[in-house]
């Protein structure tokens, strides 16, 4: 059974810093892995989506890399803004549905 | 409009009652996707649809809860018996095609419903 897992759950930086979120997965047997941006009460935006055979996608502030074989992905936040302040979370595909990890809650110190 | 809807936003009933959560996905996704969020997790997969049939439903988690998509565009996710453990966000999300690779799934605001 597929299990994802975040690290840290939460997170609070001052304004201007670059971060790190991690996800890591058990089971390699992937479609894509995607991140997820949420706000409070709102529904799941997505912000980038990796297709298995890729390493990483860029869009905007935002790189998000996947290591496969070892299981990783990692989702780099440049030059934080207190509007980048949310939950995220990071999913895989094995088919069709997506399993979820729990999430890190960012927030950005104005 | 443009994104996929639920409706109601939010539902307060009474244990034991019956509801109904409507989804209604972005015109032309042949994919539609039930998930529950309970406070502090990710989302948990419930069920998919691909076009009117339910091609999985291992995350329903007993027979209290069973969805429809009759026409292949609208769903309705029923709960019987409702109890306090059913309280939650549940998540509706689309897609063009279910078939993963490139496939993102777009996700509405969700109806929290509250089990009193």
């Amino acid at each position: 059974k597929q299990e994802v897992t975040q690290i840290p759950a939460a997170l609070s930086v001052p304004e201007g810093e670059n971060l790190v979120l991690n996800c890591s997965f058990t089971d390699s047997a992937i479609y894509n892995l995607q991140w997820f941006r949420q706000d409070p009460g709102k529904g799941l935006t997505s912000l980038l989506l990796i297709q298995s055979s890729q390493r990483e996608q860029t869009s905007g502030r935002l790189n998000a890399s996947l290591d496969k074989s070892s299981g990783r992905s990692t989702l780099y936040i440049a030059a934080s803004q207190p509007g980048d302040s949310a939950t995220y979370l990071c999913a895989v595909s094995g088919a069709q549905k997506l399993v979820f990890g729990q999430g890190t809650r960012l927030t950005i110190n104005p | 409009g443009a994104g996929v809807s639920q409706t109601p936003s939010n539902k307060v009933t009474e244990k034991g009652k019956y509801v109904e959560l409507r989804c209604d996905p972005i015109s032309g996704h042949t994919a539609l996707y039930w998930y529950r969020q309970s406070l502090g997790q990710g989302p948990e997969f419930l069920i998919y649809f691909q076009g009117t049939g339910a091609a999985d439903d291992s995350g329903l988690p007993n027979d209290r809860f069973f969805a429809v998509r009759p026409e292949g565009s609208v769903s309705t996710l029923k709960i019987q018996r409702t109890e306090r453990g059913d309280s939650a966000v549940y998540l509706c999300a689309s897609s063009p095609t279910g078939g993963g690779g490139t496939d993102t799934q777009y996700f509405g605001p969700g109806t929290r419903l509250t089990v009193l």
